[in-house]
């Protein structure tokens, strides 16, 4: 599995936007970059995933660098509820091994 | 769409006794994930169902844990003998592989257990 380095906290205002970085040096061709995040108590959550692409869905956008090296999510307006631990995962495209997560990154929002 | 959901929520036993939790996945997922997550940790995968096949488990799954996913539905984890080490909050996650989505899964919310 590719191997990842993120933040271990970040802290941002509320309604402001939120670049949370995640390294991924080693990960191969074919391999998605996924975020998930963790809510406190709570499972993790899918946030959005992308191969070269930047993408964006309802939640966030994910801009991944052109040598696929590094990505970082953005939340556009975070909220209060924005507040989780928010993990980068790389995975194989036809993936359908367990997630890897590693430590992630504690985003807390200040109001 | 009713959610991944795990039951019991919390669970309280002795050292050395047995446990069992029980996870219902999304409806027409055919995998079906377990995960340990122990306080400041990330989660760490333990198994994983294709339909009622276990295909894949971690060496983290000691040979006190057994997971079973009988009719390709639920799926159920046991832990015989806990140690304390084995305190921990137990995930599930359920998926169906999509072209749009991948292997997008989504979680339960745990069962957290505590060994005395």
């Amino acid at each position: 599995d590719a191997k990842t380095t993120q933040p271990n906290s970040m802290e941002s205002n509320e309604e402001e936007p939120v670049h949370l970085p995640c390294n991924h040096s080693t990960i191969s061709g074919t391999d998605y970059i996924h975020w998930y995040r963790q809510l406190p108590s709570q499972g993790p959550e899918y946030v959005i995933h992308g191969l070269t692409s930047n993408v964006n869905n309802r939640m966030a956008s994910l801009a991944i660098a052109e040598d696929r090296k590094s990505s970082t999510l953005i939340l556009h307006r975070a909220t209060l509820r924005d507040a989780a631990v928010y993990y980068c995962i790389p995975r194989s495209g036809g993936g359908a091994d367990g997630l890897t997560f590693g430590k992630g990154t504690h985003l807390i929002i200040q109001p | 769409d009713t959610g991944v959901s795990q039951d019991p929520r919390h669970k309280i036993t002795k050292r050395g006794q047995n446990v069992t939790f029980r996870c219902d996945p999304i409806s027409e997922h055919n995998r079906l994930y377990w995960y340990r997550q122990t306080l400041g940790q990330g989660p760490e995968f333990l198994t994983y169902f294709q339909n009622e096949a276990q295909l894949e488990k971690s060496r983290l799954l000691s040979d006190r844990f057994s997971a079973e996913r009988p009719k390709g539905s639920f799926s159920t984890l046991e832990i015989q003998r806990t140690e304390q080490g084995d305190s921990a909050m137990y995930l599930c996650a359920s998926s169906r592989w999509t072209r749009a989505g991948g292997d997008t899964q989504y979680f339960g919310p745990g069962t957290r257990l505590t060994v005395l």
